[in-house]
């Protein structure tokens, strides 16, 4: 299985300053189709996960252009560029590039 | 839009099967991938499987003896079936839609980009 590492596990953030996390996988994201099938979802607490990112950096219809996506092969980088109190929960990268599909341990974003 | 909702008993005996089913509204569920997911109580999340609409499945090794997921197109529904809980069972289940394409061009997400509200099963006497 690809193993998912986050990291920080909790990151506490003052309100409109920025805030990355990094996803780090076991071996390398890239399919034998060219593409790289690493995606971030957000969970607000009490709230099912909801899609972000996919393919590294496309961000999903409705995200703000707030949340963006970088990295390649077996490093990936969340970044929140202006922290908003909505933006309060949990992140996990996934991979869907071989199966199982797997998670990351999920990073916490909370407010100062 | 589409939506999903989970549904099934919320307590489930130990070494009893556990069943969930899905509901699609709002849409097909076929040309799709559809995933249960799972969240233990304060903790991460695991992928148990998927079923195409075709019928097709693939299963989380680490449950694969477990587990069963199949889909009715006529009611537009999937479920799943987890065989001989335990406690280690407890936890939320999510069902979701995965867009997966690969080496397709058409430009599918290749994530799940719609979840249910999620159900939680506890496994107890």
């Amino acid at each position: 299985d690809i193993v998912m590492t986050q990291t920080p596990l909790s990151s506490p953030v003052t309100l409109g300053q920025p805030a990355s996390i990094s996803c780090r996988s076991s071996q390398s994201l890239v399919h034998s189709d060219g593409n790289t099938y690493l995606s971030w979802l957000q969970q607000r607490p009490g709230q099912p996960p909801r899609l972000l990112i996919y393919k590294i950096s496309n961000r999903f219809s409705g995200v703000p252009d707030r949340f963006s996506g970088s990295g390649a092969g077996t490093d990936f980088t969340l970044k929140i560029s202006r922290v908003e109190a909505e933006d309060v929960g949990v992140y996990y990268c996934m991979q869907a590039t071989q199966f199982p599909l797997t998670f990351g341990g999920g990073t916490k974003v909370e407010i100062k | 839009q589409v939506q999903l909702q989970e549904s099934g008993p919320g307590l489930v005996k130990p070494s009893e099967t556990l069943s969930l089913t899905c509901t699609v509204s709002g849409g097909s569920i076929s040309s799709y991938y559809w995933s249960w997911i799972r969240q233990p109580p304060g903790k991460g999340l695991e992928w148990i499987g998927y079923i195409y609409y075709s019928g097709s499945t693939n299963y989380n090794p680490s449950l694969k003896s477990r587990v069963t997921i199949s889909v009715d197109t006529s009611k537009n529904q999937f479920s799943l079936k987890l065989s001989s809980v335990t406690a280690a069972d407890t936890a939320v289940y999510y069902c979701a839609r995965m867009d997966l394409g690969y080496y397709d061009s058409s430009g599918s997400t290749g994530g799940m980009d719609v979840w249910g509200q999620g159900t939680t099963v506890t496994v107890s006497s």
